[in-house]
């Protein structure tokens, strides 16, 4: 099973609203990501989880939260978004630390969020 | 620092002729590159990587891409394109020691016409 599964596929918000976005793998990575996506630009890295610690923060705004409960599950908790926060979140995972190196990102086919 | 440069944010060919995407990477080391695809409302699907296995790659899709040091390229071609080709494509590298996290191109939007 080489498969990422995020949910749900869209989300419609308001900027008062609190919402969660979820992602799950079962190949046993221990490495996991959430990016954000704008239309025609590459995905820009937000979180890293390796070992479900949280390793890396790009400077993320505090109104997005992550969480790993366990090695298979991502979450990102939204809580008063704004309008440029729409965009598509993407979720990957890999294997940590990279066996073999150079192995790559198994990307979920994310969710489009949209904030009015 | 590693980076890669995509020449061309759009690529137009017609339906059977080649296609090229150019990607030239920048990195003191020699690096892992990796060619991704991403069609309309999906996610990144891996279409090729180079590892120092072998420096011509082929991939899914009829895709291949070819590692040339001296030109600190790994541009990306089809014999012949197909419609269903039409999407986003994204060169990206990550060094072969540290930071595991790869580095994405800006991408470029192949167009296929009939």
């Amino acid at each position: 099973d080489t498969e990422v599964t995020q949910t749900p596929k869209h989300l419609v918000m308001g900027m008062t609203n609190k919402k969660s976005l979820k992602c799950e793998q079962h190949m046993g990575h221990r490495a996991m990501y959430w990016y954000k996506q704008k239309a025609k630009k590459p995905p820009e890295l937000m979180f890293v989880y390796s070992y479900e610690k949280l390793s890396i923060n790009e400077s993320v705004p505090s109104r997005f939260s992550p969480e790993c409960p366990n090695s298979s599950l991502l979450n990102l908790h939204l809580h008063a978004l704004q309008p440029e926060d729409s965009a598509l979140y993407l979720c990957a995972s890999s294997q940590f630390p990279p066996d073999p190196p150079g192995e790559t990102q198994y990307f979920g086919p994310g969710t489009r969020l949209l904030v009015l | 620092a590693q980076s890669v440069t995509q020449l061309g944010s759009h690529v137009s060919v017609s339906e059977g002729a080649l296609v090229l995407l150019r990607c030239n990477y920048s990195s003191s080391v020699p690096p892992y590159l990796f060619w991704y695809v991403q069609y309309p409302n999906q996610g990144l699907q891996l279409l090729l990587k180079y590892t120092s296995a072998a420096t011509l790659v082929k991939g899914i899709n009829g895709f291949e891409a070819e590692f040339k040091k001296s030109e600190t390229s790994f541009h990306l071609t089809k014999p012949s394109a197909h419609m269903s080709d039409a999407a986003e494509y994204f060169c990206a590298v990550s060094p072969s020691g540290g930071s595991y996290i790869p580095t994405f191109g800006r991408g470029t939007s192949l167009i296929v016409h009939p």
